[in-house]
């Protein structure tokens, strides 16, 4: 079985600065995706950003990046530019790739409470 | 273009009670998921329906019914509540199961019961 450990529960950054939140996790498979979610107070789950596991490089949208280290098992997320409305609860999730018509179980970690203040 | 939609918003049950979770999608996907999250802990998988006509069990699927109603539909019975049942739920959706394919989730519906 798949687990995900997000290690850092609460975290803070001002407006403007930059912030890394860690991800670690454990499995047997070689071809998965990884992805973060974001949850704001209104409890939506949006998608931050994906990776592929056969792929090198990293996975950047906007201000997001991940930093990918297959062979550690850790996917950690980069948000430059930091701003208000990245407060938010931010969960990583780690899914197999089965085949179609199986479950895409998202196994997620615990989340990381991300707090951007002035 | 709504996405995925889940209703009620917010409920409240007696233990004992009866009660249904509605979730639907326009996007077309078919594959349906219902996702369970406590507090301190991420998503857990309750059951989810790879295409029209499947469903499955997933993490944690006791006490728990699903219903694959048609592409867009798939619901969530709870036949007997139970105070440990006192959750947030979310339902998602993805073009494919068992692929790359993002799920995507509905707004959720916390459900407690006394």
């Amino acid at each position: 079985a798949q687990t995900v450990t997000q290690s850092q529960p609460e975290m803070s950054v001002q407006e403007a600065e930059t912030v890394t939140l860690s991800c670690t996790y454990d499995t047997s498979e070689n071809n998965y995706y990884l992805f973060w979610y974001k949850q704001p107070p209104s409890r939506q789950m949006i998608l931050v950003i994906r990776q592929e596991a056969y792929k090198q490089q990293n996975a950047t949208e906007n201000r997001f990046s991940v930093n990918f280290q297959k062979a550690a098992k850790s996917f950690s997320l980069k948000i430059s530019d930091s701003q208000l409305g990245d407060t938010a609860m931010y969960f990583c999730a780690f899914m197999k790739l089965g085949n179609t018509g199986t479950a895409s179980k998202l196994t997620f970690g615990t989340g990381t409470r991300l707090q951007v203040t002035l | 273009n709504a996405g995925v939609t889940q209703t009620p918003k917010f409920q409240v049950l007696k233990t004992g009670q009866s009660m249904t979770l509605q979730c639907a999608q326009d996007m077309n996907h078919n594959s349906m998921y219902w996702y369970r999250q406590d507090p301190g802990m991420g998503l857990r998988l309750i059951y989810y329906s790879a295409s029209e006509g499947t469903t499955d069990k997933g993490e944690v699927p006791n006490g728990y019914n699903v219903s694959r109603l048609n592409k867009r539909e798939f619901s969530l019975r709870l036949e007997s509540a139970a105070p440990s049942q006192t959750s947030v739920y979310f339902c998602a959706s993805s073009l494919l199961a068992g692929t790359q394919e993002t799920q995507y989730f509905g707004p959720g519906t916390r459900l407690l019961v006394l």
